[in-house]
């Protein structure tokens, strides 16, 4: 069965950089692309970006351009999503999900089947 | 970017009552390119709908959704207890992929 697990909760100062990994199993890794997005406290989601585990093309949200990096480890089918520069408005809880696409690679719908159970990240002081 | 307005923002009903959320886009898509999603408190947000109308694996058939031009309604035929939740709609029309502000349903 197909599985998407997060890594641990994060607490980083102004700054600083947050590494969050996605492990997945249950299916072809690099059949599926990967989305990430984003939910501050009591807010609503906020799409950050896209991977393709197959060649690595990354699609990210305007405004985290120049902060947000996705990567692939193909050994391990994980992705990851580093964010740089933090801000406490970055404080939220973020979520890696696959994209269903055709079922074949290279392809993807943009909407998202299976959701990792989420990373609080905290920006504080 | 399209902006999607979801209403009501909340809505408290009995169990067996029907549920209508409605979720407005900003511009009209040139397919039914939204999909509905349920999130209960400290839970990863669960596909219920995508293609606007076509229920993804697993979701009971109370769960419905349709759409006309720019609105789209999510229909809940009779409401149970495990109901109780916040629903987002997102387009994925094009990018950036937005989502609606959610609707909380309570049930009584």
């Amino acid at each position: 069965q197909v599985q998407v697990v997060q890594s641990g909760a994060e607490v980083k100062k102004p700054g600083a950089s947050v590494r969050v990994s996605c492990r997945t199993s249950g299916y072809t890794f690099t059949y599926y692309q990967i989305h990430w997005v984003r939910q501050a406290p009591g807010q609503g989601l906020e799409w950050m970006g896209i991977i393709n585990p197959k060649d690595d093309w990354t699609d990210y949200a305007q405004n985290l351009q120049g902060r947000v990096t996705m990567t692939t480890d193909t050994s391990t089918a994980t992705v990851y999503m580093e964010l740089s520069s933090l801000k406490f408005e970055d404080t939220a809880v973020y979520y890696c999900m696959r994209d269903p696409g055709l079922g074949r690679p290279d392809t993807r719908r943009n909407y998202f089947d299976f959701w990792g159970q989420g990373t609080l990240v905290t920006v504080s002081s | 970017e399209s902006v999607l307005t979801q209403s009501p923002g909340n809505l408290s009903l009995s169990p067996g009552e029907r549920a209508t959320l409605s979720c407005r886009a900003s511009q009209s898509f040139s397919s039914n390119y939204l999909a509905w999603y349920q999130q209960k408190p400290g839970q990863a947000p669960r596909l219920l709908i995508f293609d606007a109308s076509s229920r993804a694996t697993g979701i009971p058939d109370r769960f419905s959704g349709s759409a006309s031009v720019t609105d789209f309604t999510l229909t809940i035929s009779r409401l149970e207890p495990e109901d109780s939740a916040v629903y987002y709609c997102q387009q994925y029309h094009n990018s950036p992929f937005t989502f609606g502000g959610g609707t909380k349903v309570e049930i009584k």
